[in-house]
Protein backbone atom coordinates (compact mmCIF):
# COMPACT_ATOMS: atom_id res chain seq x y z
CA UNK A 1 0.00 0.00 0.00
CA UNK A 2 0.82 3.59 0.06
CA UNK A 3 1.27 4.08 3.71
CA UNK A 4 2.19 2.66 6.48
CA UNK A 5 -0.58 0.07 7.52
CA UNK A 6 -1.15 -1.56 10.86
CA UNK A 7 -3.31 -4.28 12.28
CA UNK A 8 -5.04 -4.75 14.63
CA UNK A 9 -6.66 -1.06 14.77
CA UNK A 10 -8.31 -1.86 17.74
CA UNK A 11 -7.44 -4.77 20.13
CA UNK A 12 -9.36 -5.70 23.45
CA UNK A 13 -7.94 -8.21 25.47
CA UNK A 14 -7.78 -9.76 29.33
CA UNK A 15 -4.81 -9.15 31.40
CA UNK A 16 -2.38 -11.53 31.30
CA UNK A 17 -2.94 -12.38 27.54
CA UNK A 18 -0.06 -12.07 24.97
CA UNK A 19 -1.08 -9.55 22.15
CA UNK A 20 0.70 -8.76 18.75
CA UNK A 21 1.00 -6.05 17.24
CA UNK A 22 1.72 -5.76 13.36
CA UNK A 23 3.42 -3.03 11.50
CA UNK A 24 4.23 -3.27 7.81
CA UNK A 25 5.99 0.05 6.22
CA UNK A 26 6.14 2.08 3.38
CA UNK A 27 8.11 0.04 0.66
CA UNK A 28 11.52 0.91 0.36
CA UNK A 29 11.40 2.57 4.11
CA UNK A 30 14.76 1.44 5.79
CA UNK A 31 14.09 2.58 9.41
CA UNK A 32 10.74 1.68 10.99
CA UNK A 33 9.69 3.09 14.89
CA UNK A 34 7.38 2.36 17.42
CA UNK A 35 6.07 4.50 19.57
CA UNK A 36 3.28 4.14 22.04
CA UNK A 37 0.65 7.51 22.63
CA UNK A 38 -1.41 7.56 26.12
CA UNK A 39 -4.68 9.86 25.63
CA UNK A 40 -4.05 13.53 25.81
CA UNK A 41 -0.11 12.77 25.82
CA UNK A 42 2.84 12.60 23.29
CA UNK A 43 4.28 9.59 21.09
CA UNK A 44 6.60 8.22 23.59
CA UNK A 45 9.91 6.10 21.60
CA UNK A 46 9.61 2.30 22.16
CA UNK A 47 12.02 1.40 19.50
CA UNK A 48 13.42 1.43 16.14
CA UNK A 49 15.22 -0.75 13.13
CA UNK A 50 17.20 0.01 10.36
CA UNK A 51 16.74 -3.12 8.30
CA UNK A 52 16.11 -5.76 10.36
CA UNK A 53 18.65 -4.62 12.76
CA UNK A 54 17.55 -3.43 15.50
CA UNK A 55 19.16 -0.18 16.74
CA UNK A 56 17.83 1.16 19.70
CA UNK A 57 15.27 -0.66 22.36
CA UNK A 58 15.71 2.02 25.37
CA UNK A 59 12.20 2.78 25.08
CA UNK A 60 10.61 -0.65 25.93
CA UNK A 61 9.67 -0.74 29.29
CA UNK A 62 10.04 -4.10 30.30
CA UNK A 63 11.23 -7.50 29.25
CA UNK A 64 7.57 -8.06 28.92
CA UNK A 65 7.87 -5.54 25.59
CA UNK A 66 9.62 -7.04 22.34
CA UNK A 67 9.64 -6.48 18.66
CA UNK A 68 11.04 -7.74 15.71
CA UNK A 69 11.58 -7.26 12.16
CA UNK A 70 12.83 -10.41 10.85
CA UNK A 71 13.01 -9.64 6.75
CA UNK A 72 13.62 -5.99 7.08
CA UNK A 73 10.33 -5.71 6.10
CA UNK A 74 7.30 -5.93 8.26
CA UNK A 75 7.57 -5.76 12.03
CA UNK A 76 5.98 -7.22 15.05
CA UNK A 77 5.37 -5.24 18.53
CA UNK A 78 4.70 -8.44 21.15
CA UNK A 79 3.55 -7.31 24.78
CA UNK A 80 3.48 -10.40 27.02
CA UNK A 81 1.06 -11.07 30.20
CA UNK A 82 -0.51 -7.61 29.38
CA UNK A 83 -1.24 -5.20 32.13
CA UNK A 84 -3.91 -2.91 32.54
CA UNK A 85 -1.28 -0.47 32.37
CA UNK A 86 -0.32 -1.67 28.90
CA UNK A 87 -3.20 0.00 27.42
CA UNK A 88 -2.37 2.85 24.97
CA UNK A 89 -2.32 3.91 21.28
CA UNK A 90 0.69 1.72 19.62
CA UNK A 91 1.98 3.63 16.34
CA UNK A 92 4.25 2.65 14.29
CA UNK A 93 6.27 5.08 12.00
CA UNK A 94 8.56 4.77 8.73
CA UNK A 95 11.17 6.54 6.90
CA UNK A 96 13.49 6.39 4.53
CA UNK A 97 16.60 6.23 7.01
CA UNK A 98 17.76 7.38 10.23
CA UNK A 99 20.66 9.98 10.39
CA UNK A 100 20.37 10.40 6.79
CA UNK A 101 19.18 13.81 5.20
CA UNK A 102 15.48 12.98 5.82
CA UNK A 103 16.36 12.77 9.96
CA UNK A 104 12.79 12.99 11.57
CA UNK A 105 10.89 12.93 8.52
CA UNK A 106 8.46 10.03 9.73
CA UNK A 107 5.58 8.41 8.10
CA UNK A 108 2.51 7.33 11.12
CA UNK A 109 0.61 4.29 10.29
CA UNK A 110 -3.04 5.28 12.20
CA UNK A 111 -1.87 3.25 14.81
CA UNK A 112 -3.64 0.25 17.30
CA UNK A 113 -5.35 0.65 20.38
CA UNK A 114 -4.62 -1.49 22.58
CA UNK A 115 -7.23 -2.08 26.00
CA UNK A 116 -6.55 -4.32 28.85
CA UNK A 117 -9.42 -5.29 30.73
CA UNK B 1 19.03 14.58 26.75
CA UNK B 2 16.97 16.51 24.28
CA UNK B 3 12.95 17.41 25.26
CA UNK B 4 10.60 19.65 24.11
CA UNK B 5 8.24 21.57 25.70
CA UNK B 6 4.65 22.77 24.60
CA UNK B 7 2.85 25.56 26.44
CA UNK B 8 -0.92 25.38 26.77
CA UNK B 9 -2.26 21.85 26.06
CA UNK B 10 -5.45 23.44 24.11
CA UNK B 11 -5.50 26.58 22.40
CA UNK B 12 -8.72 28.15 20.95
CA UNK B 13 -9.04 30.40 18.44
CA UNK B 14 -11.93 32.55 16.08
CA UNK B 15 -11.72 31.31 12.11
CA UNK B 16 -9.35 33.97 10.78
CA UNK B 17 -7.33 35.30 13.76
CA UNK B 18 -3.47 34.25 13.83
CA UNK B 19 -2.51 30.90 15.28
CA UNK B 20 0.22 31.01 17.52
CA UNK B 21 1.10 27.23 19.28
CA UNK B 22 4.45 27.20 22.07
CA UNK B 23 7.18 25.26 22.05
CA UNK B 24 10.48 25.20 23.34
CA UNK B 25 13.23 22.66 23.38
CA UNK B 26 15.95 21.73 25.26
CA UNK B 27 19.12 20.34 23.13
CA UNK B 28 22.81 20.18 24.05
CA UNK B 29 23.45 20.29 20.50
CA UNK B 30 22.17 22.03 17.57
CA UNK B 31 18.79 19.81 17.34
CA UNK B 32 16.65 19.59 14.24
CA UNK B 33 12.97 20.39 15.25
CA UNK B 34 9.67 19.70 13.86
CA UNK B 35 6.17 20.11 13.85
CA UNK B 36 3.81 17.19 13.25
CA UNK B 37 -0.12 17.32 12.83
CA UNK B 38 -2.81 14.70 13.70
CA UNK B 39 -6.27 14.87 12.31
CA UNK B 40 -8.59 13.12 14.51
CA UNK B 41 -8.37 9.37 13.55
CA UNK B 42 -5.31 9.72 11.32
CA UNK B 43 -1.47 9.03 11.72
CA UNK B 44 0.90 12.13 12.53
CA UNK B 45 1.88 13.66 9.35
CA UNK B 46 4.73 16.09 9.37
CA UNK B 47 3.80 19.71 9.20
CA UNK B 48 7.68 21.35 8.71
CA UNK B 49 11.08 20.26 9.80
CA UNK B 50 13.97 22.98 10.56
CA UNK B 51 17.31 21.85 9.93
CA UNK B 52 19.62 24.88 10.23
CA UNK B 53 19.44 25.69 6.66
CA UNK B 54 17.13 29.07 7.47
CA UNK B 55 15.48 29.63 10.51
CA UNK B 56 12.31 30.67 9.15
CA UNK B 57 10.39 27.21 7.74
CA UNK B 58 7.47 27.67 5.74
CA UNK B 59 5.07 24.09 5.63
CA UNK B 60 2.38 22.82 4.61
CA UNK B 61 -1.18 24.38 5.13
CA UNK B 62 -0.19 28.19 5.62
CA UNK B 63 1.51 26.95 8.49
CA UNK B 64 5.64 28.09 8.97
CA UNK B 65 7.76 28.12 12.42
CA UNK B 66 10.92 30.63 13.51
CA UNK B 67 13.91 28.82 14.94
CA UNK B 68 15.36 32.02 18.08
CA UNK B 69 18.48 30.14 18.89
CA UNK B 70 18.52 32.82 22.05
CA UNK B 71 14.93 31.70 23.36
CA UNK B 72 15.40 28.32 22.30
CA UNK B 73 11.85 28.08 20.70
CA UNK B 74 10.37 26.99 17.92
CA UNK B 75 6.90 28.62 17.68
CA UNK B 76 4.24 27.64 15.02
CA UNK B 77 2.52 30.43 13.17
CA UNK B 78 -0.50 30.83 11.11
CA UNK B 79 -1.75 33.90 9.83
CA UNK B 80 -5.78 32.80 9.60
CA UNK B 81 -6.86 29.95 11.16
CA UNK B 82 -9.07 27.68 8.89
CA UNK B 83 -12.04 25.76 10.30
CA UNK B 84 -10.01 22.62 8.97
CA UNK B 85 -6.99 23.53 11.13
CA UNK B 86 -9.10 22.13 14.40
CA UNK B 87 -6.28 19.09 15.48
CA UNK B 88 -3.36 17.65 17.74
CA UNK B 89 -0.55 19.29 16.96
CA UNK B 90 3.43 18.34 18.09
CA UNK B 91 6.62 20.06 18.33
CA UNK B 92 9.44 17.39 18.15
CA UNK B 93 13.04 17.60 18.33
CA UNK B 94 16.29 15.33 17.74
CA UNK B 95 20.04 15.90 17.53
CA UNK B 96 22.01 14.77 14.22
CA UNK B 97 21.84 11.62 13.80
CA UNK B 98 20.16 8.04 14.58
CA UNK B 99 18.32 9.19 17.75
CA UNK B 100 15.01 8.71 17.28
CA UNK B 101 12.13 12.19 17.46
CA UNK B 102 11.41 13.23 21.45
CA UNK B 103 7.46 14.34 20.90
CA UNK B 104 6.16 16.90 23.39
CA UNK B 105 2.61 16.24 24.91
CA UNK B 106 0.62 18.38 22.25
CA UNK B 107 -1.53 21.25 21.78
CA UNK B 108 -5.25 20.88 20.59
CA UNK B 109 -6.27 22.99 18.52
CA UNK B 110 -9.42 24.41 18.12
CA UNK B 111 -11.12 26.81 15.67
CA UNK B 112 -14.35 28.53 16.19
CA UNK B 113 -16.53 29.79 13.50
Amino acid sequence: GAGVSQSPRYKVTKRGQDVALRCDPISGHVSLYWYRQALGQGPEFLTYFNYEAQQDKSGLPNDRFSAERPEGSISTLTIQRTEQRDSAMYRCASSLRAGGPNTGELFFGEGSRLTVL
Amino acid sequence: AQSVTQLGSHVSVSEGALVLLRCNYSSSVPPYLFWYVQYPNQGLQLLLKYTSAATLVKGINGFEAEFKKSETSFHLTKPSAHMSDAAEYFCAVTPRGNTPLVFGKGTRLSVIA
